[in-house]
């Protein structure tokens, strides 16, 4: 089946620095990727997605990258704020198969 | 704000007992999805379900479990004899459409304790 991973399980980060959270994906026909936000004792929350015809894409002070030649997804925050702290979960999808699949998670600590 | 809401929060139950956990999804969704996550590890994806049918499963979802929107509102996973290992926070998902706004919704989890 699909795999979807991620580089670093945790990530500490001083207020204000930039964020870069990394995730590799194995499944070459996956056409749709989507970062969530998970805080401690809620579900995942929906950051911000990129399509396959994509390689770039920008949200409030979100950016994710897609790299298909080397299957890698990447989150990038920008001035990085305490309510940033969460565990971030990249996951890959087949829009026509209606499947979608979680990587591992990283946990990221932001240090005031 | 609409929100996926799901009951109960908390479901303790014995090896080998039935257990339906409800989602109610936003109510202009199309699509509805289970996930379960179990303590410390990532989300797995359990179920698609769209037009009233499922539209994909994965290899979790087994004969033990199912899927039911009964009513138009409350979209239900039913386990059929639990076991330890069903242990997990399930979650809940809707989406409005998948070909435009693919924006997953989740609900806050039913944690589920086998005993």
């Amino acid at each position: 089946g699909e795999s979807v991973g991620l580089h670093l399980p945790t990530l500490s980060v001083q207020e204000g620095d930039n964020s870069i959270i990394n995730c590799a994906y194995s499944n070459s026909a996956s056409d749709y990727f989507i970062w969530y936000k998970q805080e401690s004792g809620k579900g995942p929350q929906f950051i911000i997605d990129i399509r396959s015809n994509m390689d770039k894409r920008q949200g409030q002070r979100v950016t994710v990258l897609l790299n298909k030649t080397v299957k890698h997804l990447s989150l990038q925050i920008a001035a990085t704020q305490p309510g940033d702290s969460a565990v971030y979960f990249c996951a890959e999808a087949r829009l026509i198969g209606n499947q979608f699949y979680f990587g591992t998670g990283t946990s990221l600590t932001v240090i005031p | 704000e609409p929100e996926v809401t799901q009951t109960p929060s908390h479901q303790v139950t014995q090896m080998g007992q039935e257990v339906i956990l409800r989602c109610v999804p936003i109510s202009n969704h199309l699509y509805f999805y289970w996930y379960r996550q179990i303590l410390g590890q990532k989300v797995e994806f359990l179920v698609s379900f769209y037009n009233n049918e499922i539209s994909e499963k994965s290899e979790i979802f087994d004969d033990q479990f199912s899927v039911e929107r009964p009513d138009g509102s409350n979209f239900t996973l039913k386990i059929r004899s639990t076991k330890l290992e069903d242990s997990a926070m399930y979650f809940c998902a809707s989406l409005f459409e998948a070909s435009g706004n693919n924006e997953q919704f989740f609900g806050p989890g039913t944690r589920l304790t086998v005993l």
